[in-house]
C-alpha cells in the first residue's frame, strides 16, 4: 500500500523567507502528485500538479519538484507572506488505485 | 466558474440517526471522489464514481455507508444509524478525467463538518 510522508509535521518562519516542504511516497508507480492548502475550516485547494513524466511545475512563488524513482516531491516557497500560514498536503495518483493517496500535511505558520 | 459544492456545511446529529451529506461536483466532471478527514488524521478514500461505471467503494468503512450518484452529477453519501467514530469534515472532490491519467486533477469542495453527538 503506498504510503505517503510529509516532513516536518509543522514550520514556523518569518515573513520573506525561502522554505521547502518536503514529501516522500513509497510506490513510484504513479500517474502524478499533487500539492494542496488547506486553510483551517476549509476544503482543500489545488496548489501544482505535476505528471510522472515532469520533473517540476511552477506557479508564481511556487515551485514543486518530482524524483519519481527516489519517490521524493518537495514544493519551494519563495519569499514567504503570513497569508502563505496554511496546511500543505501532498497526494499522489499511484497506478492501479481509483483514489488519492494523501500524506499527513506540513502546518505551516509564517510570522509577521 | 462555480467550484465543487457541498451542503450542508455544518451538521450535528445524534446516535444512531441517518444524514445524508451532498455533493455538486463541477459541471462537465466525469470523475467524483469522497474523503474523510477525522481529527487529528490523513484524509481517508470512501468512493469514487467515474462516469457510468460501477463505483469504487472499496474505501467505505461499513456497510451504514453508501453513496449514489444521480445523472452522472449530484452525489449523495448516506450514513445509516451514525455512530460517534463517524465525526469528521467529509469532503467532495470532482475532476475532468477519470482517474487513470496523469492529467488528473482533482478539485475539492469545502467539506460537510459532521458531529455525532
Amino acid at each position: 500500500k503506498q504510503e505517503v510522508t510529509q516532513i516536518p509535521a509543522a514550520l514556523s518562519v518569518p515573513e520573506g523567507e525561502n522554505l521547502v516542504l518536503n514529501c516522500s511516497f513509497t510506490d513510484s508507480a504513479i500517474y502524478n502528485l499533487q500539492w494542496f492548502r488547506q486553510d483551517p475550516g476549509k476544503g482543500l485547494t489545488s496548489l501544482l500538479l505535476i505528471q510522472s513524466s515532469q520533473r517540476e511545475q511552477t506557479s508564481g512563488r511556487l515551485n514543486a519538484s518530482l524524483d519519481k524513482s527516489s519517490g521524493r516531491s518537495t514544493l519551494y516557497i519563495a519569499a514567504s507572506q503570513p497569508g502563505d500560514s496554511a496546511t500543505y498536503l501532498c497526494a499522489v495518483a499511484q497506478t492501479g488505485a481509483n483514489n488519492l493517496f494523501f500524506g499527513t500535511g506540513t502546518r505551516l505558520t509564517v510570522i509577521p | 466558474g462555480a467550484g465543487v459544492s457541498q451542503s450542508p456545511s455544518n451538521k450535528v446529529t445524534e446516535k444512531g440517526k441517518d444524514v445524508e451529506l451532498r455533493c455538486d461536483p463541477i459541471s462537465g466532471h466525469t470523475a467524483l471522489y469522497w474523503y474523510r478527514q477525522s481529527l487529528g488524521q490523513g484524509l481517508e478514500f470512501l468512493i469514487y464514481f467515474q462516469g457510468n461505471s460501477a463505483p469504487d467503494k472499496s474505501g467505505l468503512p461499513s456497510d451504514r455507508f453508501s453513496a449514489e450518484r444521480t445523472g452522472g452529477s449530484v452525489s449523495t453519501l448516506t450514513i445509516q444509524r451514525t455512530q460517534q467514530e463517524d465525526s469528521a469534515v467529509y469532503l467532495c472532490a470532482s475532476s475532468l478525467v477519470g482517474h487513470l491519467s496523469s492529467y488528473n486533477e482533482q478539485f475539492f469542495g469545502p467539506g460537510t463538518r459532521l458531529t455525532v453527538l
